[in-house]
């Protein structure tokens, strides 16, 4: 899979919109951008995913670079409880053994103060 | 609705002593299943993953084996432990053929520590 550069961490004031950032300047054609989030002492979960539209969910809102270079993620109204590690991937069929990892960068580090 | 259990949620071991982790997942069948394991500080790093009953790969070599005696039960096992062996195991499952699209859904975890 191509490689994405995040931010290592980023902070935000509650009840304000958060927009993290994911460059990935090397992607493909075929490669989907996924993002997931692991909360404190959590397993990660699994937020948003596109490939060329911009895509809305219950959760956050991708907002894709036209040229797909870049994308980010938009937490509409950050909470207290959005604090996590965010991170964005990229995936691809491209060949049989990448498709089975999701492969987890460092992620950017969200903090939200009250 | 699909749920995923791990247990125990954290353990503590001696260096040397057998491991045995377990993932089961209910509400789907035949479902991908994978263990991650995230050590101190750093990223998840994919250890097994399994496509069906009895059915193994293994991304990394290392002392951990992993088994799936049944359709959706996962299970990570160690005969002897070492130090390295410390940290976050995590499960997670998919489903459907392997496309660009599939998302992974994954377990409260185990927090592993060798003494």
């Amino acid at each position: 899979d191509a490689k994405t550069t995040q931010p290592n961490s980023m902070e935000s004031n509650e009840e304000e919109p958060v927009h993290l950032p994911c460059n990935h300047s090397t992607i493909s054609g075929t490669d989907y951008i996924h993002w997931y989030r692991q909360l404190p002492s959590q397993g990660p979960e699994y937020v948003i995913h596109g490939l060329t539209s911009n895509v809305n969910n219950r959760m956050a809102s991708l907002a894709i670079a036209e040229d797909r270079k870049s994308s980010t993620l938009i937490l509409h109204r950050a909470t207290l409880r959005d604090a996590a590690v965010y991170y964005c991937i990229l995936r691809d069929i491209g060949n049989s053994n990448s498709g089975y990892a999701l492969n987890f960068g460092k992620g950017t580090s969200l903090l939200v103060t009250p | 609705s699909q749920t995923i259990h791990q247990w125990p949620a954290t353990l503590v071991q001696p260096v040397g002593s057998p491991l045995s982790l377990e993932c089961t997942v209910e509400g789907t069948s035949n479902p991908n299943l994978y263990w991650y394991r995230q050590a101190a500080g750093r990223g998840l790093q994919l250890l097994f993953y399994s496509v069906g009953i009895g059915q193994i790969s293994s991304e990394v070599p290392q002392n951990l084996s992993a088994s799936r005696p049944q359709d959706r039960q996962f299970i990570l096992s160690s005969k002897k432990l070492l130090l390295s062996d410390s940290g976050f195991y995590l499960c997670a499952w998919s489903v459907g053929l392997q496309t660009p699209q599939e998302t992974q859904y994954f377990g409260p975890g185990t927090r592993l520590l060798v003494l």
